[in-house]
């Protein structure tokens, strides 16, 4: 079976650095990945997907991600943090033939002015 | 339109009440999904349907029931709950609930069972 790594638990960044979250999976094939983020007491909101092609993917709010199959990860980045980047973010897997998605335990991320 | 909407934001209920929460989507997706998520946890899966069929049911207690009445619509029938059961309820739908397809998340329902 599929499994998601987020090895940290907790990052605190100062407004205006830069961001890198890790996501490491498991898995016999190349997976579809994910990367969520979730307000306090919102939902999730997609920032930004990989399926194939271009292992550098562009997302939402500013973010991107590598795929590198070598080491089986999907970093999430952001050059210049904001405040409103507080938040808590997921890296999910979903694999051929099958609808489900596999999250990782989450990051939160607390931005210092 | 990417949107999910989930009714009611919040709720408050007895273990012996019954209450249900709505999740509706035009999307023209076919596929809609219930999540569980407890406070600083990754959501976990309860429900899928598929075209308005129950597809996994992903041995959820009976106190939780289910319900697709068209396309657009998901319920969830809420019964004699613990206070466990305490959590954010999120809905999700994706276009045919297919291999890696994007879920798109509602705003959730935050329950409190007292």
């Amino acid at each position: 079976a599929q499994s998601v790594t987020q090895p940290d638990i907790h990052i605190t960044v100062s407004e205006g650095a830069s961001l890198e979250l890790r996501c490491n999976y498991s898995y016999g094939a190349t997976p579809y990945l994910f990367w969520y983020v979730q307000s306090p007491g919102q939902g999730l909101q997609l920032l930004l997907k990989y399926f194939s092609g271009d292992t550098l993917v562009q997302g939402i709010k500013g973010f991107e991600a590598e795929f590198k199959r070598s080491q089986s990860s999907f970093n999430l980045r952001k050059p210049s943090v904001h405040w409103s980047d507080a938040a808590e973010y997921f890296c999910a897997v979903g694999v051929i033939n099958d609808y489900k998605l596999s999250f990782g335990a989450g990051t939160t991320v607390t931005v210092r002015a | 339109d990417t949107e999910v909407t989930q009714t009611p934001k919040h709720l408050v209920m007895g273990m012996t009440n019954k209450k249900s929460l709505k999740c509706e989507q035009h999307m023209g997706h076919r596929a809609m999904y219930w999540y569980k998520q407890k406070a600083k946890k990754p959501p976990e899966l309860m429900f899928v349907y598929s075209y308005e069929k129950l597809s996994i049911n992903e041995s959820v207690p009976s106190r939780f029931s289910p319900e697709c009445p068209n396309s657009s619509l998901l319920n969830l029938h809420l019964h004699a709950l613990q206070p466990e059961d305490s959590a954010l309820y999120l809905c999700a739908s994706s276009q045919y609930g297919g291999q890696g397809e994007t879920q798109y998340f509602g705003p959730g329902t935050r329950l409190l069972v007292l």
